[in-house]
């Protein structure tokens, strides 16, 4: 089944404990990226992919780690991580670009005390 | 002022009735618009895609995009109440990363 796998589902940790959020697709996409949704914000970008070792910038990137070492995985890195940075986080991707039909996997709620 | 605008909701309407859900956005190199639906808990899931201008119809839904009006819609036919969900416009320009650009959802609630 062509699926965006993200763990764990729900993470609560304390303030400057370093965490990571994985991800993984197994339809060999070449674009990823990672969200953050929050009431009345809605969705904001944190960081994409192209492909393999191509990483850049989204809306909201402060913060946030990324790398993309494999072609599947897409981990978001948290070094230090802050109560503002409380949310539900979403891991995507798609084919080619993000203009494509993207597959979101089933996010990822982190509480920061 | 946002690039997407969506109102967030909730609109509720009774089971079969027919459903707008609009967006307005600035941006006019936009191209591509998608409609995503979102379960509680649960990602966003790509429900019509359309390029530039024109209506795409699939089934009960059917998107409209109207380029000069920076505007752009989606009607539900005969709604039910599994159509009780939040829906999210997203944009992208043609180009680059198209990176695409998000509403902020409006929640729909269809009662029996």
């Amino acid at each position: 089944e062509a699926q965006v796998t993200q763990n764990p589902r729900y993470l609560i940790t304390v303030t400057g404990k370093k965490l990571t959020v994985t991800c993984s697709q197994n339809m060999n996409h070449e674009y990823m990226s990672w969200y953050r949704q929050d009431p009345g914000l809605g969705l904001r970008q944190i960081y994409y992919s192209m492909n393999v070792e191509v990483t850049d910038k989204g809306d909201v990137p402060e913060g946030y780690k990324v790398s993309r070492k494999e072609k599947r995985n897409f981990p978001l890195i948290l070094e230090s991580p802050s109560p503002n940075q409380t949310s539900l986080y979403f891991c995507a991707s798609s084919l080619y670009r993000g203009h494509e039909k993207l597959f979101f996997g089933s996010g990822t709620q982190l509480s920061v005390l | 002022q946002k690039e997407v605008e969506q109102d967030p909701g909730p609109l509720s309407v009774p089971e079969g009735a027919i459903v707008s859900l609009n967006c307005t956005y600035s941006n006019s190199a936009f191209q591509y618009f998608m409609w995503y639906r979102q379960y509680s808990r649960k990602g966003p899931e790509l429900l019509m895609y359309t390029y530039s201008s024109g209506n795409k119809e699939d089934g009960r839904f059917t998107a409209q995009v109207d380029k000069s009006s920076k505007y752009i819609s989606l009607f539900i036919r005969d709604s039910q109440p599994s159509d009780s969900a939040t829906y999210l416009c997203a944009m992208s320009e043609s180009g680059g990363s198209y990176i695409p650009t998000f509403g902020r959802g409006t929640s729909l609630i269809v009662h029996p």
